[in-house]
């Protein structure tokens, strides 16, 4: 089957470096994209990795190695408003993790 | 641009009832999505398009349909609503690794 694994929570403070990690089993892969979603909102697009290697733009980097299927969000100079839920998603299959929640506490 | 909107942003149903999901997007995407999220979970797809004519299934099809007439609007048809059928809505455009997301209808089915 093919599924993505992420932890539920993660609590950091403001100003702190966090990542959310993603694991996942898959058939075929075609690339992991990372989304925040506020409570009650949309999801909106942050980053996408084809290749290995890191991605960056501005504070949200995000990380994927192919031969360990792993992938991880980085998320720099917490701010409060970056508490939200984090969702990892294979591109391929169009199938998302179950989310993280991240809090950021003063 | 007004990106993906989507029409009803609340609505309940009584069981058995139907009704239609608009979505539309005016980014000229070929690709759209249907997503449905159930608290504290992530997104299911229902439904997915790669263009006007062509619809396939997603994960969790099953008391759904849709059509896909124009590149702009991909409405979802809910059938004989269950209580199971209780979740948020998400419609989406765009490449399939970068979603853009509409604001979502909240469905309550009772």
């Amino acid at each position: 089957g093919q599924s993505l694994e992420q932890p539920s929570e993660v609590t950091a403070v403001e100003g702190a470096i966090v990542q959310i990690n993603c694991t996942y089993q898959t058939s075929g892969f075609y690339g992991l994209s990372w989304y925040q979603q506020h409570d009650g909102g949309a999801p909106t697009f942050l980053s996408y990795n084809a290749l290995d290697g890191l991605e960056e733009t501005g504070r949200f980097s995000s990380f994927l190695s192919r031969s360990d299927s792993y992938g991880y969000l980085l998320l720099q100079e917490l701010q409060m408003k970056d508490s939200a839920s984090y969702f990892c998603a294979y591109r391929g299959k169009l199938i998302f993790g179950q989310g993280t929640e991240l809090s950021v506490k003063p | 641009n007004a990106g993906v909107t989507q029409t009803p942003k609340f609505r309940i149903l009584k069981i058995g009832q139907s009704m239609t999901l608009q979505c539309t997007q005016d980014m000229n995407h070929n690709y759209m999505y249907w997503y449905r999220q159930d608290p504290g979970m992530g997104l299911k797809l229902i439904y997915y398009s790669v263009g006007a004519g062509i619809t396939d299934k997603g994960e969790v099809p099953n008391g759904y349909n849709v059509s896909r007439s124009t590149t702009e609007d991909f409405p979802l048809r809910l059938e004989l609503a269950a209580p199971s059928q209780t979740s948020v809505y998400f419609c989406a455009s765009g490449p399939s690794g970068e979603q853009y997301f509409g604001p979502g209808t909240r469905l309550t089915v009772t």
